[in-house]
């Protein structure tokens, strides 16, 4: 596509609940990434996908986050058991390779929980 | 570990006035450095970016960022504000030798007065 796109832009959920997040990469983007935005604590980097492989999950808060990324192309960040805490937008990003190639990024995803 | 401090998470200049947002990083080898943007509603836009070569470096909108490796900074330079540069900024570094992964900064909100 002409840029990254993610979804849903919004989602509101439940304590507790589980919630997937969407990211579609540029064609042809090798490498693609999952950053997260809260108040007040800026951009945190998630976990990083080269291919289908993610060489760097050291990222993920805790071990009720996962992603994976299939085809080389798009990928799932999955949040299990959602907790407040987890309220932020999500953002995606990829690049043609990785070696300081520039990002694009996603609109993001507003992620709420209640 | 790599981190990236921006000095002031609030700047607020006049419009004509100079813009001068503050990036200092800390990297056991000489990092990749970026500035993205982040206006209203819309996703990061990267600015500029230092790789190797001249440590001056010009970016979109009139910005430019200097690459001073005895003071470990990239600070972001305007001559002259614009109401339209008002949104968030980031800094970002990226060691080469551990791929693109990008730690950002705090972030500094830029307001612009009239």
């Amino acid at each position: 596509g002409a840029g990254v796109s993610q979804s849903p832009s919004n989602k509101v959920t439940e304590k507790g609940k589980d919630v997937e997040l969407r990211c579609d990469p540029i064609s042809g983007h090798t490498a693609l990434y999952w950053y997260r935005q809260s108040l007040g604590q800026g951009l945190e980097f998630l976990i990083y996908f080269q291919g289908n492989s993610a060489p760097d999950k050291s990222g993920l808060p805790s071990d009720r986050f996962s992603a994976e990324r299939t085809g080389g192309s798009v990928s799932t960040l999955t949040i299990q058991r959602t907790q407040q805490e987890d309220s932020a937008v999500y953002l995606c990003a990829s690049s043609l390779g990785a070696r300081g190639e520039k990002l694009f990024f996603g609109s993001g995803t507003q992620l709420s929980v209640l | 570990a790599q981190s990236v401090t921006q000095l002031g998470s609030h700047v607020s200049v006049s419009e004509g006035a100079l813009v001068l947002l503050r990036c200092n990083y800390s990297s056991s080898v000489p990092p990749y450095l970026f500035w993205y943007v982040q206006y209203p509603n819309q996703g990061l836009q990267l600015l500029l970016k230092y790789t190797t070569g001249a440590t001056l470096v010009k970016g979109i909108n009139g910005f430019e960022a200097e690459f001073k490796k005895s003071e470990t900074s990239f600070h972001l330079t305007k001559p002259s504000a614009h109401m339209s540069d008002a949104a968030e900024y980031f800094c970002a570094a990226s060691n080469n030798n551990a791929g693109n992964m990008l730690t950002f900064g705090g972030g500094t909100r830029l307001m612009v007065k009239p």
